[in-house]
């Protein structure tokens, strides 16, 4: 059975970054791209980028170049998303979710940014 | 970016009764593989989104063949034909056929 599991909730500072992780079970992780989207309170969904797991390529929102970064380790099946220079606006629940049409869906992670 | 457009936005709806979402698209989504990739997805209050629907018409296992899709080009539709207690959420159309990934406004379903 496919899984995504998230790390768990974080509040930050404004300025700060944050590094949440997407741990994969359940199929072969390099075979698929990661993509990562947010949700902020009461809000629609918004794409941040993706990582391709085999190779590591990845591609960015052009609203958050510059701030996101997302990364792999194949060795565990997992990819991250860091996002810097947090920003109250920032406040969401971070998803990962898979490729082929983003069929499967992380539990999703709080970010709260907060002085 | 594409822009997607959802209507209506509140969707009251009696049980047992059929509902329909539209999604416009501000170009269409024909991929130049020839694939249309458009994507319906449920959210449940304090859930993550689940894909109902995937390629316009697709629907993915497990959804409840009350659930269909429909549409081409820059028009598109999620039709409920009986609504059940258990449809009540937010319901999102995406694109994946051209980046960005954008998802529309959602459309949320409620029970009259």
């Amino acid at each position: 059975q496919v899984h995504l599991v998230q790390s768990g909730a974080e509040v930050k500072k404004p300025g700060a970054s944050v590094k949440v992780s997407c741990k994969t079970s359940g199929y072969t992780f390099t075979n698929y791209v990661t993509h990562w989207v947010r949700q902020a309170p009461g809000q629609s969904l918004e794409w941040m980028g993706w990582i391709n797991g085999g190779t590591g390529n990845t591609k960015y929102s052009q609203k958050f170049q510059g701030r996101v970064t997302i990364t792999r380790d194949t060795s565990a099946s997992t990819a991250y998303m860091e996002l810097s220079s947090l920003r109250s606006e920032d406040t969401a629940v971070y998803y990962c979710t898979r490729s082929g049409g983003m069929d499967v869906w992380g539990q999703g992670t709080t970010v709260s940014v907060s002085s | 970016d594409l822009v997607m457009t959802q209507s209506p936005l509140s969707l009251p709806v009696t049980l047992g009764q059929p509902a329909s979402i539209s999604c416009r698209s501000s170009q269409s989504l024909v991929h130049s593989d020839g694939n249309t990739y458009l994507n319906w997805f449920q959210q449940r209050p304090g859930q993550s989104p689940r894909r109902l629907i995937y390629k316009v018409s697709n629907r993915d296992s497990g959804v409840p063949d009350r659930f269909s899709g429909s549409g081409s080009g820059t028009d598109f539709t999620l039709k409920i034909s009986r609504v059940e207690a258990e449809d009540v959420g937010v319901y999102y159309c995406m694109q994946g056929t051209q980046l960005p990934v954008t998802f529309g406004g959602g459309t949320k379903v409620e029970i009259k």
